[in-house]
């Protein structure tokens, strides 16, 4: 069965840092992958999208990889601030699919 | 625009009552989903509509759980009877046409449900 497996563990980084975050997947090939940042509280907010063919997308200091080979996404906060810190969720989608499939998410936690 | 709307935002309720969760969806989206999110099983998709028209509802639990969509601007969740283990936060979400899986999801803030 299709399975998406984030960092189990909460992540917790320096502020400053870079923070890294992980998603892998079996028994599916996703056209797309996004992610979502939750806080506490609230729904989840879409960050970014990567396409299958697309090895690497930016938006200001986040970066997202897309390795098909693999089957993993990375998932990089640059300079990493307190204000980072929530779940973060991957989520996949096929080509043919008018859903996508979500992660349990990691919990990140950026300490001053 | 006011983003996707739930209500109510939080629901207690004792076993065997029936529940009514409500949404309403970002104007112009046509896609709707209902999402279920549970530490143990983390975010489930329930079902979707598009247009209107329910398309996939195959996480829908049992036949306990019903999903309608009457009109372009509002749907419900019902659940009857409760069980405690329907306790869970429920999410709407809604997103623009075309291709869902590329398209970003609007979340809405959720109803967290208790059923005592």
């Amino acid at each position: 069965s299709q399975k998406i497996e984030q960092n189990s563990e909460a992540l917790n980084i320096q502020e400053g840092k870079t923070a890294t975050l992980t998603c892998n997947y079996t028994n599916y090939s996703p056209a797309y992958l996004q992610w979502y940042r939750q806080d506490p509280g609230r729904g989840p907010v879409f960050l970014l999208l990567i396409r299958e063919n697309e090895k690497e997308k930016r938006k200001e200091r986040l970066k997202v990889t897309f390795d098909t080979t693999l089957k993993q996404s990375l998932f990089h906060i640059t300079a990493s601030q307190p204000a980072d810190s929530a779940t973060y969720l991957c989520a996949l989608g096929a080509s043919s699919a008018s859903k996508i499939i979500f992660g349990s998410g990691t919990r990140l936690s950026i300490r001053p | 625009d006011a983003g996707v709307i739930q209500s109510p935002r939080h629901e207690v309720t004792e076993m065997g009552q029936e529940v009514t969760l409500r949404c309403k969806p970002i104007s112009g989206h046509d896609y709707l989903f209902w999402y279920r999110q549970t530490m143990m099983r983390g975010l489930e998709l329930l079902i979707y509509f598009n247009n209107n028209v329910p398309i996939d509802d195959s996480g829908m639990p049992e036949d306990r759980f019903s999903a309608k969509m009457p009109n372009a601007s509002f749907s419900t969740l019902k659940i009857q009877p409760s069980e405690p283990r329907d306790s869970a936060v429920y999410f709407c979400a809604s997103s623009l046409p075309g291709l869902a899986s590329y398209n970003e999801q609007f979340f809405g803030p959720g109803t967290r449900l208790t059923v005592l």
